[in-house]
């Protein structure tokens, strides 16, 4: 299947910084990338649709100034969580469909705010 | 919108064993049903899809099947494995870049 490549895979910050994570497809170009969200134990929560080339679409309740999503290429979309807290601590997925029209999800980033 | 409804939360099986998942979804229009599991710690792994133009997909011990009319799909697991174990998730579209709409999810342990 298609890869998709995310980075960092865990990573833990101080309140009140900010930590960009990085989604890439990497044998395929993806016009739409997708954010997910993911509490231990339950389902995976859509944040916002990532088009490239122009703005996201945020799923109702999701801040848009706080996580700040950019699809700068059809390869490369970013989510910077902006001023992170402690309530911001989860595990962050992102996926890309693929040109056979099928969804495939990075291996997820595992954020602690300290 | 739709609404993606899988159950049990949790299922146990002896290997060796057969394991089958139901979802039920509500959006007529959705015509694409993809199957994911996750591992602890890890992002969903794509492992079987069918579009709704046919009833039944296998892929070696997995195989999906589709009652469009019933609105449900059923992920089965042949010849389980304690590898098997596992996050599993059913999830339903209606196309290409639309949302998916994922299930809850069920924890499905196989016994050695």
């Amino acid at each position: 299947g298609a890869v998709v490549s995310q980075h960092p895979s865990r990573v833990i910050c101080k309140s009140g910084t900010s930590v960009k994570i990085e989604c890439r497809s990497l044998d395929f170009q993806a016009t739409t990338m997708f954010w997910y969200r993911q509490f231990p134990k339950q389902s995976l929560m859509l944040m916002a649709t990532s088009n490239e080339g122009s703005k996201a679409t945020y799923e109702q309740g999701v801040e848009k100034d706080k996580f700040l999503i950019n699809h700068a290429s059809l390869t490369l979309s970013t989510l910077t969580v902006t001023s992170a807290h402690p309530e911001d601590s989860s595990f962050y997925i992102c996926s890309a469909t693929s040109r056979a029209e099928k969804l495939f999800f990075g291996s997820g980033t595992q954020l602690s705010v300290l | 919108g739709e609404n993606v409804e899988q159950h049990p939360s949790t299922l146990s099986v002896q290997e060796g064993d057969s394991a089958v998942i139901k979802c039920t979804y509500s959006d007529s229009a959705s015509n694409y049903f993809p199957w994911y599991k996750q591992e602890l710690g890890k992002g969903p792994q794509l492992i079987i899809d069918i579009r709704s133009n046919v009833g039944e997909k296998k892929d070696q011990r997995i195989a999906v099947t589709l009652n469009k009319t019933a609105k449900h799909f059923s992920l089965h697991i042949t010849e389980t494995q304690p590898e098997d174990s596992a996050v599993y998730f059913c999830a339903a579209s209606t196309g290409a870049n639309s949302k998916l709409t994922f299930g809850k999810g069920i924890t499905l342990s196989v016994r050695p």
